[in-house]
């Protein structure tokens, strides 16, 4: 059965520090990952997709990349700042059709000013 | 840009009520999904739709029912509402594999 994991569940870093948040996957047949973010009451917003042939993509202060043979996805945040508080979510796609999303529980970020 | 919009935000219901639940997409997109959302337990597929009148069942299908007559419309049906029910219920659509989502539904049934 294909899990998708978030390790910390929370995490508090001060503005301007460079952070790391971690996703892991147990099925190295990943066609895709993606990455959410989740403000409290709110639906998702997708941040980025990283395809299976690649390694990585970067939107802004984002960057994702994903490594298949080890079942990691990392989302590095720079000069982090209040606004990015929030719950960021990973979701692996396991099908052809993207029909098969799987996600985990998310790790929930406080940013401190 | 990408939209999906759903009929409420927040929705109370009594038990044994038939609640619908509306999403509609306005990104031609083939696919649509609806999940519910429940602390310690994350995102959980109901049932998605690969196209007009086409369902599949997700991971926790019982008590809910969709309908699918358009394709930018995706419904979905609780045929007796039960406290159980009570939860954040999210939809979204993708043309492949980018799920976009729409802000939500919170529903309580009483």
């Amino acid at each position: 059965k294909q899990e998708v994991t978030q390790i910390p569940a929370a995490l508090s870093v001060p503005e301007g520090e460079n952070l790391v948040l971690n996703c892991s996957f147990t099925d190295s047949a990943i066609y895709n990952l993606q990455w959410f973010r989740q403000d409290p009451g709110k639906g998702l917003t997708s941040l980025l997709l990283i395809q299976s042939s690649q390694r990585e993509q970067t939107s802004g202060r984002l960057n994702a990349s994903l490594d298949k043979s080890s079942g990691r996805s990392t989302l590095y945040i720079a000069a982090s700042q209040p606004g990015d508080s929030a719950t960021y979510l990973c979701a692996g796609g396991f099908n052809q059709a993207g029909t098969a999303l799987i996600f985990g529980k998310g790790t929930t970020l406080s940013v401190s000013s | 840009d990408v939209k999906v919009t759903q009929s409420s935000r927040y929705l109370v219901k009594r038990t044994g009520e038939k609640v619908f639940l509306e999403c509609v997409q306005d990104m031609d997109h083939e696919n649509m999904f609806w999940y519910r959302q429940d602390p310690g337990l994350g995102l959980r597929l109901i049932y998605f739709s690969y196209d007009v009148k086409m369902k599949e069942k997700g991971d926790i299908p019982e008590g809910y029912s969709v309908s699918r007559e358009k394709k930018e419309r995706f419904s979905l049906i609780l045929e007796s509402a039960s406290t159980n029910q009570t939860s954040m219920y999210l939809c979204a659509s993708s043309l492949r594999f980018e799920q976009f989502f729409g802000p939500g539904t919170r529903l309580t049934v009483l």
